[in-house]
């Protein structure tokens, strides 16, 4: 079936990079994109961008411009988000999801379960 | 960017209820809206894309509309298994910000 398979939780000091997984299986990996949202404790979900599996075109939230890499690895058909400078707000569950089209971000239909980054002194 | 606006942000209602959860975009977005449930410590799951299309497996009581900027998700008959927390999200462009979420408590 298809399923996306995150790695573990990371707790990280301010200031450092945290870089998370999520191996995709049960489809084409290139013929679809992967977005990757987080959510805070007790808050909404919040869109960080997205990747073309397809031809690794990416599109960063504004927010995250500068701070964020979205890579994918065709080869073992994994998506990768690297975040920066990390800081005590940016503790939070971080999924992926399969983005519907491979041009343009697109509505997401397939979710991984997420990974919780604690980022703490 | 797309500022999306949910409404309610708490909904009580009881098992059976038709339950309506709104949301409205800044700009129009045509029918390029999704809506998306999520229950407490799991990730969210797709009901409903380009506004009214229901996504394959999501029961029939789930259905969604639009009129011009307006965008509703309406539970005809509330179940145990709906209390969860709602969120919509358009996608017409690289602005993806989604809806502040609405939660559908027991009453």
């Amino acid at each position: 079936q298809v399923q996306l398979v995150q790695s573990g939780a990371e707790v990280k000091k301010p200031g450092a990079s945290v870089k998370v997984s999520c191996k995709a299986s049960g489809y084409t990996f290139t013929s679809y994109g992967i977005s990757w949202v987080r959510q805070a404790p007790g808050q909404g979900l919040e869109w960080m961008g997205w990747i073309s599996a397809y031809n690794g075109n990416t599109n960063y939230a504004q927010k995250f411009q500068g701070r964020v890499t979205m890579t994918t690895d065709t080869s073992t058909s994994t998506a990768y988000m690297e975040l920066r400078s990390l800081r005590s707000d940016d503790t939070a569950v971080y999924y992926c999801a399969r983005d519907y089209d491979i041009l343009t971000p697109y509505y997401m239909d397939v979710w991984g379960k997420g990974t919780t980054v604690t980022v703490s002194s | 960017d797309i500022e999306m606006t949910q409404s309610p942000s708490t909904l009580s209602a009881s098992v059976g209820d038709r339950v309506t959860i709104t949301c409205r975009a800044s700009q129009s977005i045509s029918s390029w809206l999704a809506w998306y449930q999520q229950k407490p410590g799991k990730a969210p799951k797709l009901l409903i894309y380009k506004a009214s299309s229901l996504e394959g497996g999501v029961p029939s009581r789930f259905s969604g509309s639009a009129s011009g900027t307006e965008f509703t998700l309406t539970i005809s008959s509330l179940q145990p298994d709906d209390f969860a927390t709602y969120y919509c999200q358009p996608y017409n462009s690289y602005s993806k910000t989604f809806g502040q979420g609405t939660k559908v408590e027991i009453k």
